[in-house]
């Protein structure tokens, strides 16, 4: 069955300092990857995502991603959060194909952010 | 683009009474999802429309629960009657159909049910 895990449920790094989701994926076949943000009180905003190709993405606010298909991980980075990044993070699956509308999210990752 | 757009952003209704909840994707999208976000469950897929037909409705936890699309530009998510077990926070999504496209969120809607 497919699934998707984020082994962090908070994490809290200090202003400035890097930053790495983690995020673990269960498929059959090369899915397409997305990570999402949710500010307190909004909706998902899509951050990056991957379906095929060079397998180190950008994104927007200076995020990046990299597809490990060894690993079957899809990590996000940020060489230097700021204080608005503060936010739940949720990694999402999709299967490849015409009928890859249904999204696997994980469970989120909430990310607090020290001054 | 105004963004996919919901309605009520607040709900506060009382145990048995019907609650509507409405969405407005994003003008030229044909696929329509409806979410349910919960502390306990996390992100749970309701039911998924395309071009106006619901294609999946697997999700929907009981019969209680009804979504209509009466065309591209409105959808519409109904609880009759509701139950404190319902008090969620609900997403409507859009996105273009056929591809491994994004979907993007509306803002949600807070229900509550006392």
């Amino acid at each position: 069955a497919q699934s998707v895990t984020q082994p962090d449920i908070h994490i809290t790094v200090s202003e400035g300092a890097s930053l790495e989701l983690r995020c673990n994926y269960s498929y059959g076949a090369t899915p397409y990857l997305f990570w999402y943000v949710q500010s307190p009180g909004q909706g998902l905003q899509l951050l990056l995502k991957y379906f095929s190709g060079d397998t180190l993405v950008q994104g927007i606010k200076g995020f990046e991603a990299e597809f490990k298909r060894s690993q079957s991980s899809f990590n996000l980075r940020k060489p230097s959060v700021h204080w608005s990044d503060a936010a739940e993070y949720f990694c999402a699956v999709g299967p490849g194909g015409d009928s890859s509308y249904k999204l696997i999210f994980g469970s989120g990752t909430r990310l607090l952010v020290r001054p | 683009d105004a963004g996919v757009i919901q309605s009520p952003r607040h709900e506060v209704t009382e145990m048995g009474q019907e609650v509507t909840l409405r969405c407005k994707p994003i003008s030229g999208h044909n696929s329509l999802f409806w979410y349910r976000q919960t502390m306990m469950r996390g992100l749970e897929l309701l039911i998924y429309f395309n071009n106006n037909v619901p294609i999946d409705d697997s999700g929907m936890p009981e019969d209680r629960f009804s979504a209509k699309m009466p065309n591209a530009s409105f959808s519409t998510l109904k609880i009759q009657p509701s139950e404190p077990r319902d008090s969620a926070v609900y997403f409507c999504a859009s996105k273009l159909a056929g591809g491994p496209y994004e979907q993007y969120f509306g803002p949600g809607t807070r229900l509550t049910v006392t």
